[in-house]
């Protein structure tokens, strides 16, 4: 199984500046395809997961382009270049290379 | 616009059994595969299966093989999840998801509001 490891747990963030969270898989995520089989989703207060990002760096439809992922194998990193007040909640990534389909510890970001 | 709902959760005690539905609406279900997930109160996400477009092809998180079976119904636009054997770790809220179609992965694009399933005696 495929594990996936987020940093930091917990992220205190500013309203208007930028917050960096990291995921590091156990095995690469990188298809014969040239994807990186890795998703970021946030789950806000209350409400089921949301998609953010698929395949390492395409924003999911609505999802504002101060969202960024990058990244390829091993090492994947989400950015929000200026935090705003909606994007508090959990981050989660995932990976969907291999089933079991396996997600991070999840990264909670707060003011 | 999408919609998933799911029914069917509630209280049970160990080694009972249970039954989960989708409604799906919104989008062409029979093109997508779906997915379970599930999150244990105060926890993370857990994924716990998927079935393909037709339900030819399956798969499990270890956690649920041989308790849990996942199923389609493309003509009533549903997904279900039967739940046996049930254990007081299977507490969770329990999301379905839209998954991938022919061709094309957007992530687990769309997810349900969840049910609460809950097992104590």
């Amino acid at each position: 199984e495929i594990v996936l490891t987020q940093s930091p747990l917990f992220l205190p963030v500013t309203p208007g500046e930028p917050a960096t969270i990291s995921c590091t898989s156990s095995q690469s995520l990188l298809y014969s395809n040239g994807h990186n089989y890795l998703d970021w989703y946030l789950q806000k207060p209350g409400k089921p997961p949301q998609v953010l990002i698929y395949l390492n760096s395409n924003r999911a439809s609505g999802v504002p382009d101060r969202f960024r992922g990058s990244g390829s194998g091993t090492d994947f990193t989400l950015k929000i270049s200026r935090v705003e007040a909606e994007d508090v909640g959990v981050y989660y990534c995932m990976q969907s290379l291999q089933t079991p389909r396996t997600f991070g510890q999840g990264t909670r970001v707060e003011f | 616009q999408v919609q998933l709902v799911e029914s069917g959760g509630g209280l049970v005690k160990p080694g009972g059994s249970l039954r989960l539905s989708c409604a799906a609406s919104g989008f062409t279900f029979s093109d997508h595969y779906m997915s379970w997930v599930r999150q244990a109160p105060g926890k993370g996400l857990e994924w716990l299966s998927y079935i393909s477009y037709s339900g030819s092809i399956i798969s499990y998180a270890d956690s649920v093989k041989g308790r849990f079976s996942i199923s389609r119904d493309n003509a009533k636009n549903s997904l279900y999840l039967q739940m046996n054997n049930l254990r007081a770790e299977d507490t969770a809220i329990y999301y379905c998801a839209a998954d991938r179609r022919e061709g094309e992965w957007l992530g687990l694009w769309h997810w349900g509001q969840g049910t609460l399933v809950s097992v104590s005696s």
